[in-house]
């Protein structure tokens, strides 16, 4: 069974740090890993797409990286700032749907 | 996007009574899902569909069914609702198995 793991649960940075956010899987054989961002009260908004054959993807400030084979990704976020501050999802999907990490929320503090 | 819209937005019902979640998705989109999210738990996979009347149970699908005679729509029912199924309810569709997964808004449920 697919287990994703999310570290750290709640992260408060100071605005204009880079910061990094973790996620780890425990089964390899997945066709991609998908970043989400989560506003209090909203939906799930998907900020990257990265296929198991790629090893980062990068939009703006937010570049993730993927290694299969020690079942693991990162989020880093460049030059955060407060508008970044809300939940962010890691969520895998291989031979069962999308299972997700309890994610990790970010506060950015002016 | 899939153009996801759920309906309805909010629903309070009473415990016994069922309950019916739509979710509509304008992008002939061959897969969807029913998810459901809770505090300490995250977000917990109820039932999936991989294309009309082809349904599959999740991780959480005890007191839920889904139907789907549409590609377009996928309906999830909770034949008597209780308070442990007071929860955020998300669709999500896509395209397959290479394609990223897009979500809709959620249906907020309260069971008292």
């Amino acid at each position: 069974k697919q287990e994703v793991t999310q570290i750290p649960a709640a992260l408060s940075v100071p605005e204009g740090e880079n910061l990094v956010l973790n996620c780890s899987f425990t089964d390899s054989a997945i066709y991609n890993l998908q970043w989400f961002r989560q506003d209090p009260g909203k939906g799930l908004t998907s900020l990257l797409l990265i296929q198991s054959s790629q090893r980062e993807q990068t939009s703006g400030r937010l570049n993730a990286s993927l290694d299969k084979s020690s079942g693991r990704s990162t989020l880093y976020i460049a030059a955060s700032q407060p508008g970044d501050s809300a939940t962010y999802l890691c969520a895998v999907a291989g031979n069962t749907p999308l299972v997700f990490g309890k994610g990790t929320r970010l506060s950015v503090i002016a | 996007d899939a153009g996801i819209t759920q309906s309805p937005r909010h629903k309070v019902t009473e415990t016994g009574t069922p309950v019916t979640l739509r979710c509509h998705q304008t992008e002939n989109h061959r897969y969807m899902y029913w998810y459901r999210q809770d505090p300490g738990h995250g977000l917990r996979l109820i039932h999936y569909s991989y294309g009309v009347k082809d349904t599959d149970k999740g991780e959480v699908s005890d007191g839920y069914s889904v139907s789907r005679s549409k590609t377009e729509d996928f309906l999830l029912t909770l034949e008597s609702a209780t308070s442990s199924q007071t929860s955020v309810y998300f669709c999500a569709a896509h395209r397959g198995e290479r394609y990223g997964y897009t979500f809709g808004s959620g249906t907020r449920l309260t069971v008292v």
